[in-house]
């Protein structure tokens, strides 16, 4: 049983680029969450997705968007790219109860992104 | 800006000895999450905590949820080197509000 994938692994981008990242969920996991992680902090949620719509949004600019296809895996986008995007980017996987965070959340490896 | 705060931020201890580690929040939380990340991966969920009061027992690991549902432990015995990572605490509420983390180092 595969557990959360992303890809990819890392990433380097220039300032003002574009960049998708991709995530799959756990098999039989129907929510995706997305977290932005910057060198010595901790996790800050970004948005989550259930039922191919963001249900709910962290404090972050409409820069970064998102989307659900129908077999729950999930893309992040983010435009205009800043030098303080760079990050490790975390997608996380639950289910049960149209999403919400009270469930068990299984993250991803991650994505490292570095803007120049 | 991260609204939990755990302490210590780092703490470097021999095998075998007990540790302790704290997230403190002035916000109410529905559920409370510990998670251990090593470097390259993504956090491990350890344990979720939803009652306030409630102990949850992992092995040599203790959990406890603060009465308010504010704050929580995380208490090792008899740490071991394969303890080492950056432990995580994370509230849930409208969202998920992860603290900066303590990290453990257990040498042998």
């Amino acid at each position: 049983d595969a557990g959360v994938t992303q890809s990819p692994t890392h990433l380097i981008k220039t300032r003002g680029q574009q960049v998708t990242l991709r995530c799959s969920p756990k098999s039989g996991h129907d929510t995706v969450s997305w977290y932005q992680q910057a060198l010595g902090q901790g996790p800050q949620f970004i948005f989550q997705y259930y039922e191919e719509e963001e249900r709910q949004r962290g404090n972050f600019p409409d820069r970064f968007s998102g989307h659900q296809f129908p077999n729950y895996s999930s893309e992040l986008n983010v435009n205009a790219l800043l030098l303080g995007d760079s990050a490790l980017y975390l997608c996380a996987s639950s289910s049960g109860l149209a999403g919400g965070f009270t469930y068990e959340q299984y993250f991803g490896p991650g994505t490292r992104l570095t803007v120049t | 800006t991260q609204l939990l705060e755990q302490s210590p931020q780092f703490l470097s201890i021999q095998e075998g000895e007990n540790l302790t580690v704290y997230c403190n929040s002035s916000s109410v939380f529905s559920s409370l999450q510990w998670y251990r990340q090593e470097p390259g991966e993504g956090p491990v969920l350890l344990v979720t905590v939803v009652t306030g009061g409630e102990v949850k027992k992992l092995k040599r690991l203790t959990f406890q949820f603060g009465d308010a549902r504010k704050d929580s432990s995380l208490h090792i015995t008899a740490a071991q080197p394969g303890d080492t990572g950056l432990y995580l605490c994370a509230g849930a509420h409208n969202d998920m509000r992860f603290g900066a983390g303590t990290r453990l180092t257990v040498k042998p």
